[in-house]
This record gives C-alpha cells, sequence and structure tokens, in this order.
C-alpha cells in the first residue's frame, strides 16, 4: 500500500542535542512538507520541499534543518538552536499542485527532557 | 491577515446524536476547503475537498457545506459513532507564490459518549 511513514513515533532528546525526524513517502509525490502542532494551534509550516535537492523555508523555519536527496525522503533535524521543540510534527505529500490533496504520516512526538 | 477560525473548540455528544462543527475564513486569493479529522496522536486524514464552485460534499455519513460568500464552511456528522471521536479540522488553501499554502484552523475536539 502506498502511505507516507513517520518514525519514531515517539523521541526524547536532552538539552543541547540535534535530534533526525524520518519521512518516507511511497506515493511518487514531488513535493513533501513537514508541520509542527502545538496544543490549542493550527499546524504550522516549518519546511517544504517540491523537487529533490531543493526546499523552501516555511513560517517557523529557525532551528530546523532539512534535506532532499531523494524524492522519498525528506528528513527533519531539529538543532539545538530550536528553544522550544517539544511538539508534534507531522510530515505531509503531495504532487506539487495540491490539486488532489495532501497526505499526513502519523507523527512524531518529541519531548525535550 | 489569512485565518481559518473553528467552534466549537470542544463538543461531547451521545454516540447516534447529530452535530455541526463550524468554520469561518479570511483567506485570499481562495483556492479550495478541506475537512481533516484527526484520532490523538495520529496524522490528518481528509474527510472532503470543496472547491469555490461546490455547496455540499458528502463522504458517508460527513457533509460538508460551502457558502463561498459568508466565507463560512460546516461539516455535519450523522448518527455519530464513538469511532468519530477526534480532532476536525478546517484547512483552507490560498495560492502561495510558487505552491499553494495551507492555512490550519485550531481545530473542534469531538468527543462521542456512550
Amino acid at each position: 500500500d502506498g502511505g507516507i511513514t513517520q518514525s519514531p513515533k515517539y523521541l526524547f532528546r536532552k538539552e543541547g542535542q540535534n535530534v533526525t525526524l524520518s519521512c518516507e513517502q511511497n506515493l511518487n509525490h514531488d513535493a513533501m512538507y513537514w508541520y509542527r502542532q502545538d496544543p490549542g494551534q493550527g499546524l504550522r509550516l516549518i519546511y517544504y520541499s517540491q523537487i529533490v535537492n531543493d526546499f523552501q523555508k516555511g513560517d517557523i523555519a529557525e532551528g530546523y534543518s532539512v534535506s532532499r536527496e531523494k524524492k522519498e525522503s525528506f528528513p527533519l533535524t531539529v538543532t539545538s538552536a530550536q528553544k522550544n521543540p517539544t511538539a508534534f510534527y507531522l510530515c505531509a505529500s503531495s504532487i506539487v499542485s495540491g490539486k488532489h490533496g495532501y497526505t499526513f504520516g502519523s507523527g512524531t512526538r518529541l519531548t525535550v527532557v | 491577515k489569512n485565518q481559518v477560525e473553528q467552534s466549537p473548540q470542544s463538543l461531547i455528544i451521545l454516540e447516534g446524536k447529530n452535530c455541526t462543527l463550524q468554520c469561518n475564513y479570511t483567506v485570499s486569493p481562495f483556492s479550495n476547503l478541506r475537512w481533516y479529522k484527526q484520532d490523538t496522536g495520529r496524522g490528518p486524514v481528509s474527510l472532503t475537498i470543496m472547491t469555490f464552485s461546490e455547496n455540499t460534499k458528502s463522504n458517508g455519513r460527513y457533509t460538508a457545506t460551502l457558502d463561498a460568500d459568508t466565507k463560512q464552511s460546516s461539516l455535519h456528522i450523522t448518527a455519530s459513532q464513538l469511532s468519530d471521536s477526534a480532532s476536525y479540522i478546517c484547512v483552507v488553501i490560498t495560492y502561495g507564490g510558487a505552491t499553494n499554502k495551507l492555512i490550519f484552523g485550531t481545530g473542534t475536539l469531538l468527543a462521542v459518549q456512550p
């Protein structure tokens, strides 16, 4: 079955550490996105990529980094520069226009300990 | 400023009852509007997609309406089931230059009780 897979489901980070969240899709979608979800707030866009080896900052990119070396993969690194990283992170993909909808992964819950 | 507001913030209903969730938006230019269902600890799953010219769209027990003039949408759930307990998110798509941009509401948390 085609889908989008995020791992791990739960992740714990110590202060000052970088951590990387994985996102893989086999939907043959060109575009991939990372969102952050906090209680009481709508999803906010961190980074997006419409094509391999190219990505753009979203609304809250500070303290995050991404890469897009393969069409299927769009990992997100939460760096130590992100001061409040505890959140639920969602990866999504779509055809470039988004006309036929966006498919979301099941999310990674990151907690700073 | 592009905004999507949902009401109520939370709702409790008894199994078998109907309910209606509201979404008001101030997004321009408008491309389409989507309703998503998000179970706790999971990613959102699409329920309906509505374009400017569509007034009503159904997906099983879910019926979405769109009034583009008043910039309002509603999601009606008929004969609720325990499995309907989730957060329902209204998303408006706008054109953001090289790509579409999704504007998310904060969601309505629905609890269906037996």
